[in-house]
């Protein structure tokens, strides 16, 4: 498996609250991801990144920012939670040999339950 | 955005069934995938296809990369209880991009 962790894994907070969750791999990959996974919706990317200090939109990034100032971490955080944001977001990395780069493993996912 | 078109959406069989599932696009793909979840856990990599026509297998698992680019399917041979769960496919359309593009997921359920 690959070494991806994710925390909190489950956290309740309250409406307003900034909350960060918080992406730690130990396999050196360059690329790391931040998605978001509903019923009806499948898994969206909200934020990639693709080394220190850079990084991208996805296609749901209103309402998230991220931050990566080591390799091994990836920050996602919300800066004033809302409801719709209630969802279980995974992390992923992926950049192993060059014939592997789209290839992308998913840490174990945090819930995320806003009031 | 951009999905797979997965089927189907769910499957229910007996156990000791072989199973099969594809994914279809209009784009072209360099790389298809193949993911299984299992309530509450993130997706676990099953099988990664990078050449048109590739055939691999991983145990009881065997996934194949269309001629076209635009399909793969996944086959589960003699079904076992611990088959039980999602299975996504993605797919990676431009070389570099490391943006995945996925399907909706067929859920599995098998009867012992």
């Amino acid at each position: 498996d690959a070494g991806i962790t994710q925390s909190p894994r489950h956290k309740v907070t309250e409406t307003g609250t900034p909350v960060t969750l918080r992406c730690h791999q130990t396999e050196n990959h360059r690329y790391m991801y931040w998605y978001r996974q509903d019923p009806g919706h499948g898994l969206r990317l909200i934020h990639y990144s693709y080394g220190v200090k850079d990084t991208d939109k996805g296609e749901v990034s209103d309402g998230y920012s991220v931050s990566r100032s080591k390799t091994e971490d990836f920050l996602l955080t919300l800066e004033s939670a809302t409801s719709s944001q209630t969802s279980v977001y995974f992390c992923a990395i992926s950049g192993g040999t060059s014939a592997q780069q789209e290839t992308q493993y998913f840490g174990p996912g945090t819930r995320l339950l806003v009031l | 955005g951009q999905q797979l078109n997965q089927s189907p959406q769910s499957m229910f069989i007996q156990e000791g069934e072989d199973v099969s599932m594809n994914c279809t696009s209009s784009s072209i793909f360099n790389t298809w995938l193949w993911y299984k979840q299992d309530p509450g856990e993130g997706p676990v990599l099953l099988i990664a296809l990078y050449k048109a026509g590739e055939l691999t297998s991983n145990g009881r698992l065997t996934a194949q990369f269309g001629i076209t680019r635009k399909d793969s399917f996944l086959n589960i041979s003699a079904s076992i209880p611990s088959d039980v769960g999602i299975y996504f496919c993605a797919g990676s359309g431009i070389q570099g991009a490391q943006k995945l593009v996925f399907g909706q997921g067929t859920r599995l359920t098998i009867n012992p």
